[in-house]
């Protein structure tokens, strides 16, 4: 079965370091989702892209947090200067027909310590 | 305040009985999706529905959009066990200004015991 591969499942970093999460999308997708998971606020969006297009990441903290799609196999969430606050789950989904549903990946565990 | 309101936010049955989750908004759908999600994992597609008033099922899972494809729901029959899980309501806004954005609703814990 194709699959959304997320890399690394797990992340502990201190405050203040530089953060990379990367996700390859199941080939063919042109649509790809990254959604941050917390207990308290549940699944929440931080940016889409369409045909590596961002059209939307209105969700994320413009000052510290990047999403960028440099080709159609690789889309990167980067977070500079990390805070214990983004701790969380950060989740990346791929689809090709919105209408279809989406793909997800197992997630990146990230600690902020 | 969550576009998509989820009800009830936990839910705890025997194996067996049958149990409903309700997805509610004020906003209309293109579509409303359904995944599943165990610990550790994603969020795992269920069923999309589409057309308002549509009846999908998968098994013991009946799915429901309403007609006014402001809501749906989700009915277990004779849940089993390996039904638990955390079952989350997404919905694609049709707005023009955000077309294609999945949004999800809280999520229902699902938990069935033997």
């Amino acid at each position: 079965d194709a699959r959304v591969t997320q890399t690394p499942r797990h992340k502990v970093t201190e405050m203040g370091q530089e953060v990379t999460m990367r996700c390859q999308p199941i080939l063919g997708h042109n649509t790809v989702f990254w959604y941050r998971q917390t207990m308290m606020q549940g699944l929440e969006l931080l940016a889409y892209f369409r045909n590596r297009a961002p059209l939307d990441d209105s969700g994320m903290p413009k000052d510290r947090f990047s999403a960028e799609m440099p080709d159609a196999t690789l889309a990167t969430l980067k977070i500079q200067p990390s805070e214990p606050r983004d701790s969380a789950v950060y989740f990346c989904a791929s689809g090709l027909v919105q209408n279809y549903g989406y793909t997800f990946g197992s997630g990146t565990r990230l600690t902020v310590v | 305040t969550q576009l998509l309101e989820q009800s009830p936010q936990f839910l705890s049955i025997q194996e067996g009985e049958n149990l409903t989750v309700y997805c509610n908004s004020s906003s209309v759908f293109s579509s409303l999706q359904w995944y599943r999600q165990e610990p550790g994992e994603g969020p795992v597609l269920l069923v999309t529905v589409v057309t308002g008033g549509e009846v999908k099922k998968l098994k013991r899972l009946t799915f429901q959009f309403g007609d006014a494809r402001k809501d749906s729901s989700l009915h277990i029959t004779a849940a089993q066990p390996g039904d638990t899980g955390l079952y989350l309501c997404a919905g694609v806004l049709m707005t023009t200004d955000s077309w294609g954005k999945l949004q999800f609703g809280a999520g229902t814990q699902v938990v069935v015991t033997p």
